[in-house]
């Protein structure tokens, strides 16, 4: 069974601070996905990863997919309080059809 | 626009009762997955299916099942709900590259 830790679980910032989420296994996985939840609706993916060493930007989100693709990193610059959210981060294996989810860092980010 | 949606949206019911969670997409995927979300585990497998007439059990299967007569739609039951069974249930469909796109949920509380 492929596992997947996120941490921090809980994080708290004032807004314009930075921030780096984690997702670390040790399985490899063919792809890395990140998502974000938001109270009563369902994940929605925010990016996916798939080389080892690749980094994706999205605005003030970087994306960083370790070079033994078993590791991920979630970093935001100066965050804002609509980046509050739950954060997941989601491992395929190797038919690239299952997802192993991580059990997510909730983001609070205070005015 | 195409989209997924889970019916109903909140569900309370008794221990022993059989309950059906109804998941529709119109995105035309093969794909389709049930997850629970709990606090601390992030979200976890329950079933998946392949396509029409297939079935798989995920990680925390025991306890329900599916069926999956067309591509749009993929029931949950639960045989004989129990208190350990009350969380927020997912489902998901992913397109050919493994991307998921999740419905809003069903919060479900067995007494």
């Amino acid at each position: 069974t492929q596992l997947l830790e996120q941490s921090p679980q809980f994080l708290s910032i004032q807004e314009g601070e930075n921030l780096t989420v984690y997702c670390n296994s040790s399985s490899v996985f063919s792809s890395l996905q990140w998502y974000r939840q938001e109270p009563g609706e369902g994940p929605v993916l925010l990016v996916t990863v798939v080389t080892g060493g690749e980094v994706k930007k999205l605005k003030r989100l970087t994306f960083q997919f370790g070079d033994a693709r078993k590791d991920s990193s979630l970093h935001i610059t100066a965050a804002q309080p609509g980046d509050t959210g739950l954060y997941l981060c989601a491992g395929a294996g190797g038919s690239a059809r299952q997802l192993t989810f991580g059990s997510g860092t909730q983001l609070t980010v205070l005015p | 626009d195409a989209e997924i949606t889970q019916s109903p949206r909140h569900k309370i019911t008794e221990t022993g009762r059989q309950v059906t969670l109804a998941c529709h997409q119109t995105w035309n995927h093969n794909n389709m997955f049930w997850y629970r979300q709990d606090l601390g585990h992030g979200l976890r497998l329950i079933h998946y299916s392949y396509g029409v007439q297939d079935t798989n059990k995920g990680e925390v299967s025991d306890g329900y099942s599916v069926s999956r007569s067309n591509t749009e739609d993929l029931p949950l039951t639960l045989e004989s709900a129990a208190s350990s069974q009350t969380s927020v249930y997912f489902c998901a469909s992913s397109d050919p590259y493994g991307t998921q796109y999740f419905g809003p949920g069903t919060r479900l509380l067995v007494l």
